[in-house]
């Protein structure tokens, strides 16, 4: 089955560098969120996408935007980058038209794009 | 915002072993799931249990809502069951919209051989 695809697998930046991460929902799902783990952290919610319109904010920083494309694929733009923004950046997907109260909720999450910023 | 504490945050189990973690929440839920991230970072999700029981294979969960707690039950432990199990919950809200989940600080499970 079709799981969610993020890349860049791993990014190294540079502060004050710009970086733009990219997630590929799974086929059929009509929302996307974007969640940050630090390392020995739990995720932490950014903000979330719902048939490509802007859903739900979390603690996303100013210098972090983000969008949700005609192809239902995501990018989280961050720019002015700073040490503390070094982490997990997840994409996940969930929702699929038809199905049973239960199974549109559960997340499923992509591998992940670790972002390191020196 | 909600509160999510689990418990215990660390545990180390022999293989074949059954443990118990748990997940206290602070308000009314309509959405609750664990998942496990294993040692490769991936988050895998086991259960979208908002209330009720349910069981896939080894692993079950229970969650009582008018209490605020849910349980997960790994029985019969593996090595591969190593790894960080989180707790995610979404805050009953009157609006719309896809809201995020809360997590937990995870319950950190290491499985020797």
């Amino acid at each position: 089955a079709a799981g969610v695809i993020q890349s860049p697998r791993h990014l190294i930046k540079e502060k004050r560098e710009t970086a733009t991460l990219k997630c590929y929902p799974i086929p059929r799902h009509d929302t996307v969120y974007w969640y940050q783990q630090g390392p020995g952290q739990d995720p932490q919610f950014l903000i979330s996408f719902y048939e490509k319109m802007q859903s739900d904010k979390g603690s996303i920083p100013d210098r972090f935007s983000a969008q949700q494309f005609s192809d239902y694929h995501s990018e989280l733009n961050m720019s002015s980058l700073e040490l503390g923004d070094s982490a997990l950046y997840f994409c996940a997907s969930s929702g699929q038209p038809g199905q049973a109260r239960g199974e549109t909720e559960k997340l499923f999450f992509g591998s992940g794009t670790q972002l390191s910023v020196l | 915002g909600i509160q999510v504490e689990q418990s215990p945050p660390d545990l180390i189990l022999q293989e074949g072993a059954n443990s118990t973690l748990r997940c206290n929440f602070s308000d009314s839920v309509n959405n609750l799931q664990w998942f496990h991230q294993n040692p490769w970072g991936q988050l895998i999700n086991l259960f979208y249990i908002p209330s009720g029981t349910k069981q896939n294979g080894r692993l079950s969960a229970t969650t009582v809502a008018t209490e605020r707690y849910s349980l997960l039950y790994i029985s019969s432990s593996q090595t591969t069951d190593s790894g960080v199990y989180f707790c995610a919950v979404e805050q009953v809200y009157s609006g719309g919209g896809a809201d995020g989940l809360t997590f937990g600080k995870g319950t950190h499970l290491i499985i020797q051989p």
